[in-house]
């Protein structure tokens, strides 16, 4: 069955360092992978996506993630950190039983201090 | 904004009594997927439908049931409420093929 292990429940930075939330997953099948983020009072919004293509992923508001099967990670990164970035974020894989049911890791909250 | 839309945004209730969360998926997606998001459990699947069928089956209790309608609006209905069942209730839709789910923001349900 496929698992998602997010590494970290709370995260914190300075504003401008390098942002780095780890997701480990388990998988039967190639995995497809996906970063969600979630703001204060509000839905999950899709940051990237690996669906098998390039290993590395470019996603909105700057994120980027890498998949790397011998380590079966896919970990999400930013260069600079900004204040706005502080949100929960969550790492998911899809399910091999098909129908595109995901499984979520239980989120990292980031937060962005001055 | 995803294009999924959930209502009621926040609901509050009392034990023992019913709710129907209501969900209407972007437009050309045939897939609806629910989800229960509350602080110990994280974000638990509860079940899918694909055009009108019950395709998926998580972690939802003999209490709660949903359906999806001929227009592909879905509805969640949560009975004989426990305290336990406190927790906001995601919607989300995709086109079957993509893998990726689009959100909407959620009913938030109190149950006093």
């Amino acid at each position: 069955a496929q698992s998602v292990t997010q590494l970290g429940s709370h995260v914190s930075v300075s504003e401008g360092a390098l942002v780095l939330l780890r997701c480990n997953y388990s998988s039967s099948v190639p995995p497809y992978l996906f970063w969600y983020v979630q703001y204060p009072n509000q839905g999950l919004q899709l940051l990237l996506k690996y669906t098998s293509a390039a290993t590395l992923v470019k996603g909105i508001n700057g994120f980027e993630a890498e998949f790397k099967k011998s380590e079966t990670s896919f970990h999400l990164t930013k260069p600079s950190a900004h204040m706005s970035d502080a949100a929960e974020y969550f790492c998911a894989v899809r399910s091999a039983g098909g129908y595109n049911k995901l499984i979520f890791g239980a989120g990292t909250r980031l937060a962005v201090h001055p | 904004d995803s294009g999924v839309t959930q209502t009621p945004k926040h609901l509050i209730t009392a034990t023992g009594q019913r709710v129907t969360l209501r969900c209407s998926p972007r437009s050309g997606d045939l897939s609806v997927y629910w989800y229960q998001q509350s602080l110990d459990q994280g974000l638990q699947f509860l079940i899918q439908y694909y055009n009108g069928e019950e395709r998926a089956k998580g972690n939802i209790l003999e209490r709660f049931s949903a359906q999806q309608f001929p227009d592909l609006h879905s509805e969640l209905n949560l009975s004989s409420l426990e305290l336990g069942d406190s927790a906001l209730y995601f919607c989300a839709s995709s086109v079957a093929s993509e893998g990726e789910l689009f959100f909407g923001e959620g009913s938030r349900l109190t149950v006093l």
